[in-house]
């Protein structure tokens, strides 16, 4: 039972090119959440989900897209990628909104 | 804006001694409050969380709220090495809002 996975670990790209971060949950959670945390700014909400087809923007939203067609998946693209969303992103999910489950999280480099 | 600031730390006790980590939250109407564990390298895991003022115990933490002066802490007891991680407050508004998090207050727990 694999709860949240997260793929890839680490990735690195460069700035102007498409990237995908994959995340999957098994446990039929309703909400999922995307976060970016960097030094001096602790974790910050991106986008989240409360079920499927349904999708809102977080803190920090722009320059990323979500969509949600399966309770289970929320993929992360980076639609063109910049320097500043060098970063590691978590993806969570949770029954409700607040006692979130995170996964072991993505980082990515963009050169 | 609503914030929750915490100390950056590093935080550093001896083994064996109570380490005491502090949170404020500049949003009145908060109503929940949670502390999250963060290893170096790996993703926020929840410890603890609480709703009313007074203290909750689970163990050797301790999570204690005080809404009037808008802080919440938590104390770890017995402190071991094991402890020594990055500790996020975070807190909720009102049940129809996302968590905000704190920077997170490094600790370190020396044999």
């Amino acid at each position: 039972d694999a709860g949240i996975t997260q793929s890839p670990r680490y990735k690195i790209t460069e700035t102007g090119r498409q990237v995908t971060l994959m995340c999957h949950q098994t446990w039929s959670h309703s909400y999922m959440f995307w976060y970016r945390q960097d030094l001096g700014h602790g974790l910050r909400l991106i986008y989240y989900s409360a079920a499927a087809d349904i999708t809102d923007k977080g803190e920090v939203p722009d320059g990323y897209v979500v969509s949600r067609s399966k309770t289970e998946n929320f993929p992360l693209t980076l639609e063109s990628a910049t320097r500043s969303q060098t970063s590691v992103y978590f993806c969570a999910s949770a029954q409700g909104r607040e006692k979130l489950f995170f996964g072991s999280g993505t980082q990515l480099s963009v050169l | 804006q609503k914030e929750v600031e915490q100390n950056s730390g590093p935080l550093s006790v001896p083994e064996g001694a109570i380490a005491s980590l502090n949170c404020t939250y500049s949003d009145r109407g908060s109503q929940s409050f949670f502390w999250y564990r963060q290893y170096s390298g790996k993703s926020p895991e929840l410890i603890m969380f609480i709703y009313s003022n007074g203290d909750k115990e689970d163990g050797r933490f301790t999570a204690q709220l005080n809404k009037a002066s808008q802080y919440v802490s938590l104390l770890i007891r017995d402190s071991q090495p094991s402890d020594s991680a990055t500790y996020l407050c975070a807190v909720n508004e009102n049940a129809g809002n996302m968590l905000t998090f704190g920077g997170g207050t490094r600790l370190m727990v020396k044999p």
